[in-house]
């Protein structure tokens, strides 16, 4: 069966860079969530998206982006990155706004240096 | 505020035997309660689910409780197996609100 698909797996960048996360849900899923997990530390919830629009808003630092487009693949774009930046990126996707019924993907590992 | 919370880190159990991982959780106003497993490098899984108006579930291997009364929740795993190594998180879902809380993760490791 499909999962959600993020890509890049791995992406070192250096302080104060841009980086572009990408997410592709389970086919027929609308909905997608955006989590960051620090080192061992619990993943912590970004922004989520239902058909397109932004649905719900966590604690995304302003130097964050994200969208959905009309394929429902989201992206998630990061600017000015910081060392604190570190960490795995987990998207997962639901249908219709049913966070408890969410697959997540592999995640991608993203290195400030 | 909401938070979910887990009583031990870490947690070593000998192969065979039955773990049991807890949670403690604060927003009374949740609606599901998930286990997540996370092995090293992956996503978090789903293990099994529990809605607020239930106290007990069972898939296969594992159980979990919930007592709304001391807002607490855990995860039980029969006949553990090294397979079953891995973090183990709990987390809410608020009807309304378009995500998940979780709480701190549990590193279940299974001794031969």
């Amino acid at each position: 069966a499909a999962g959600v698909i993020q890509s890049p797996r791995h992406l070192i960048k250096e302080k104060r860079e841009t980086a572009t996360l990408k997410c592709y849900p389970i086919p027929r899923h609308d909905t997608v969530y955006w989590y960051q997990q620090g080192p061992g530390q619990d993943p912590q919830f970004l922004i989520s998206f239902y058909e397109k629009m932004q649905s719900d808003k966590g604690s995304i630092p302003d130097r964050f982006s994200a969208q959905q487009f009309s394929d429902y693949h989201s992206e998630l774009n990061m600017s000015s990155l910081e060392l604190g930046d570190s960490a795995l990126y987990f998207c997962a996707s639901s249908l219709s706004l049913l966070p408890s019924e969410a697959f997540f993907g592999q995640g991608t590992r993203l290195t400030v240096v | 505020g909401e938070s979910v919370g887990l009583h031990l880190p870490t947690l070593s159990v000998q192969e065979g035997d039955n773990s049991i991982i807890n949670c403690a959780y604060s927003n009374s106003a949740s609606d599901y309660f998930i286990w997540y497993k996370q092995e090293s490098g992956k996503g978090p899984q789903f293990i099994i689910d529990i809605r607020s108006n239930m106290d007990k579930r069972q898939g296969q291997r594992v159980t979990v409780l919930l007592n709304k009364t001391v807002k607490h929740l855990s995860l039980q795993i029969a006949a553990t197996q090294p397979g079953d190594s891995a973090v183990y998180f709990c987390a809410e879902a608020i009807q309304g609100a378009q995500k998940l809380v979780f709480g701190q993760g549990t590193r279940l490791t299974i001794n031969p």
